[in-house]
């Protein structure tokens, strides 16, 4: 089956340790996006690719980067995680982003201790 | 700018209860609406959306249907089960192609439902 997937699904690291989070999808979708989920919230997009063209967030911190180095994987950086990054992140895709091709698909997250 | 309110929770069912999660927005233009469901521990699945007013949308016995004039998407349920305790988050999505929304989901606060048998 096509799908989003994440890599690992828990990931403990230091403070200040650099880490990276994997997402892979089988759907050849042009868009792929990560969100960080903190305890009881909502969603909260970080920054999204639309092929190789990077969209930040104004609001996402310089702390956090992105890559797409092909279609089928992206990462998400965090160069000096802090305990207020722990959470669980979501990558997703969808085709394009109007009409019938926005519907994002989520993978089933990545939660991310920091110690 | 954009958003999405959803009643406060927790709720908690009987099972083969019916169900009903409000949800308003706030958009300045027409955008399409979703229903997602996370389960404990996981990511989220797309439930059902909605992508112009008056188009209803239905998947696993849920329904919600897009209402511009009171610019609601209420997510409804006939008869829930144990299985469907979970959180469920309103979304309002990206506009069309040139909208300065591009490719942004907008998420409520989401409702956690328990259903016991």
């Amino acid at each position: 089956d096509a799908m989003v997937i994440q890599n690992p699904r828990y990931q403990v690291t230091q403070f200040g340790k650099p880490v990276t989070l994997s997402c892979s999808q089988t759907l050849n979708h042009n868009v792929m996006y990560w969100y960080q989920q903190k305890s009881s919230q909502a969603p909260k997009l970080l920054f999204h690719y639309y092929d190789k063209d990077f969209n930040n967030e104004a609001d996402t911190p310089d702390n956090f980067q992105s890559r797409r180095p092909n279609t089928s994987f992206c990462f998400l950086d965090i160069r000096s995680p802090g305990l207020g990054d722990a959470a669980m992140y979501l990558c997703a895709t969808s085709r394009g982003t109007s009409g019938d091709q926005e519907t994002q698909y989520f993978g089933p997250g990545t939660r991310l201790l920091v110690l | 700018g954009d958003s999405v309110t959803q009643m406060e929770g927790p709720v908690t069912l009987s099972e083969e209860a019916f169900l009903t999660i409000n949800c308003t927005y706030t958009a300045t233009g027409y955008p399409s609406l979703f229903w997602y469901v996370q389960y404990p521990g996981e990511g989220l699945q797309l439930l059902l959306k909605a992508t112009k007013a008056d188009d209803k949308g239905s998947n696993k016995g849920f329904e919600a249907t897009y209402r511009k004039e009171t610019t609601s998407f209420h997510l409804e349920k006939g008869s829930v089960q144990v299985s469907d305790s979970a959180v469920y988050f309103c979304a309002l999505g990206p506009y069309p192609a040139g909208g300065t929304s591009y490719g942004k989901l907008t998420f409520g606060q989401g409702t956690i439902l328990t259903v016991h048998p």
